[in-house]
């Protein structure tokens, strides 16, 4: 089946920092790609989704100069968190939606904790 | 109101017992149903993709969806420990963004 590589799968960051998560589709061209945030015994809650070439679509509450998205390619997209704060330690997971409208292919996920 | 309910749990069964995992929703323009399974600290893993109404099966897992009703089920035969986890809903209508219920915790003893 297809397969989404996200990476990294954890990262400790200070406060104030920024952090970069990548995002591939490794066997397939991902027109659309979603990134989502999950906080404990919780479902996952969107935050935006992008389309390659285009600016990113935000959920409403989500800051997009905070959270920048860029998918410059159709097997690429990267989650910059800019300026992170404690607030923003989280369970961030990116999902790819090919041409055949298919839905299994999220990522593993990156634990993000601010310090 | 949420578009998609599901029942948080956690629901705990024994090991070889049916499970059944129920989502309603609101939207009746949903058109394609999902079913994840997410372990802890991993992403969700598809088990069950379906169109409009009806059931679909596939080894252990089936899943049922009842457009009439705005109820869609996930039935697992002869559950197993390692099916332990969280179980997701998850629907969308056309190439609109999913939109996903709760999740449902489900533990399987030995």
């Amino acid at each position: 089946g297809a397969v989404v590589s996200q990476h990294p799968s954890w990262v400790i960051c200070k406060s104030g920092t920024s952090v970069k998560i990548e995002c591939r589709s490794l066997d397939f061209q991902a027109t659309t790609m979603f990134w989502y945030r999950q906080f404990p015994k919780q479902s996952l809650m969107l935050m935006a989704t992008s389309n390659e070439g285009s600016k990113a679509t935000y959920e409403q509450g989500v800051e997009k100069d905070k959270f920048l998205i860029n998918h410059a390619s159709l097997t690429l997209s990267t989650l910059t968190v800019t300026s992170a704060h404690p607030e923003d330690s989280s369970f961030y997971i990116c999902s790819a939606r090919g041409g055949d409208m298919s839905e299994g292919n999220f990522g593993s996920g990156t634990r993000l904790t601010v310090v | 109101q949420k578009e998609v309910e599901q029942d948080p749990g956690p629901l705990s069964v024994p090991e070889g017992a049916i499970v059944s995992l129920n989502c309603t929703y609101s939207n009746s323009a949903f058109q394609y149903f999902m079913w994840y399974r997410q372990y802890s600290r991993k992403g969700p893993e598809l088990l069950m993709y379906t169109y409009s109404s009806g059931n679909k099966e596939d080894g252990r897992f089936t899943a049922q969806v009842d457009k009439s009703s705005k109820y869609i089920s996930l039935f697992i035969r002869d559950s197993q420990p390692s099916d332990s986890a969280t179980y997701l809903c998850a629907m969308r209508e056309g190439a609109q963004k999913l939109v996903f219920g709760q999740g449902t915790r489900l533990t399987i003893n030995p």
